[in-house]
């Protein structure tokens, strides 16, 4: 079945570092999604990516998605404290299919 | 929009007692929703498939005989953990798709969780 690894596990920033989480998949993606949950909290949906190759920005937040659609990235810019929280890719099939996620701290 | 509300927040129970969770969609309909178990410091694991006026698909390894799922109405799904044992613990999260919405714009939508704790 599809698989979808996503690095690091963990990050630890000063707040205004950047930051950058990866998430590969061992079969090609009709598209990826990405979440964003606070600790005790809930998933949030943030983007879904769709087109080979789609960069898309969140205010310091910029996704990609790859060529090949097999591998996928999140990038913040400028770390704030507000950023804190553990970030998922998700493949969709007829449900979601979640990475390890990558937990984000910062620091001030 | 698109909210779904998870009852209840939190529950202890005895060890072989039953204890039931709600997941509703409160301005959508759902026909289809999501089960997932989160461990500490963990992923989100599927467990099962909701499907209104039909069986749950169980994911490989889940048992469908302690984790009971219906899903009677549109609106509603409910999952039952069955003689539950410490080892059940855990934070179980339901999720649904407005279908009406674009999925491209609005993702899945997750109810806030019932932390499970079975002594």
């Amino acid at each position: 079945g599809q698989q979808v690894m996503q690095i690091p596990q963990y990050q630890h920033v000063q707040e205004g570092e950047d930051f950058t989480t990866y998430c590969n998949s061992s079969t090609t993606l009709s598209n990826i999604q990405w979440y964003k949950q606070r600790p005790g909290g809930h998933p949030v949906f943030l983007i879904q990516l769709v087109k080979s190759g789609e960069v898309k920005k969140q205010k310091r937040l910029t996704f990609q998605f790859g060529e090949a659609k097999k591998n996928s990235s999140l990038h913040i810019t400028a770390t704030q404290t507000t950023d804190v929280g553990t970030y998922f890719c998700a493949g969709r099939g007829y449900a979601l299919n979640f990475g390890k996620g990558t937990s984000l701290l910062v620091t001030p | 929009g698109a909210v779904v509300s998870q009852h209840p927040s939190w529950v202890i129970c005895k060890s072989g007692t039953s204890v039931k969770i709600e997941c509703r969609s409160l301005d959508f309909q759902a026909t289809t929703m999501f089960w997932y178990r989160q461990f500490p410091k963990q992923s989100l694991m599927l467990m099962a498939t909701s499907n209104e006026g039909s069986k749950a698909t169980y994911e490989q390894g889940v048992e469908k005989d302690k984790f009971l799922i219906n899903h009677a109405s549109l609106t509603l799904s409910t999952l039952t953990v069955t003689s539950a044992h410490p080892e059940d613990s855990s934070f179980y999260i339901c999720s649904a798709r407005d279908p009406d919405r674009d999925p491209v714009n609005y993702g899945y939508t997750f109810g806030s969780g019932t932390r499970l704790t079975v002594v």
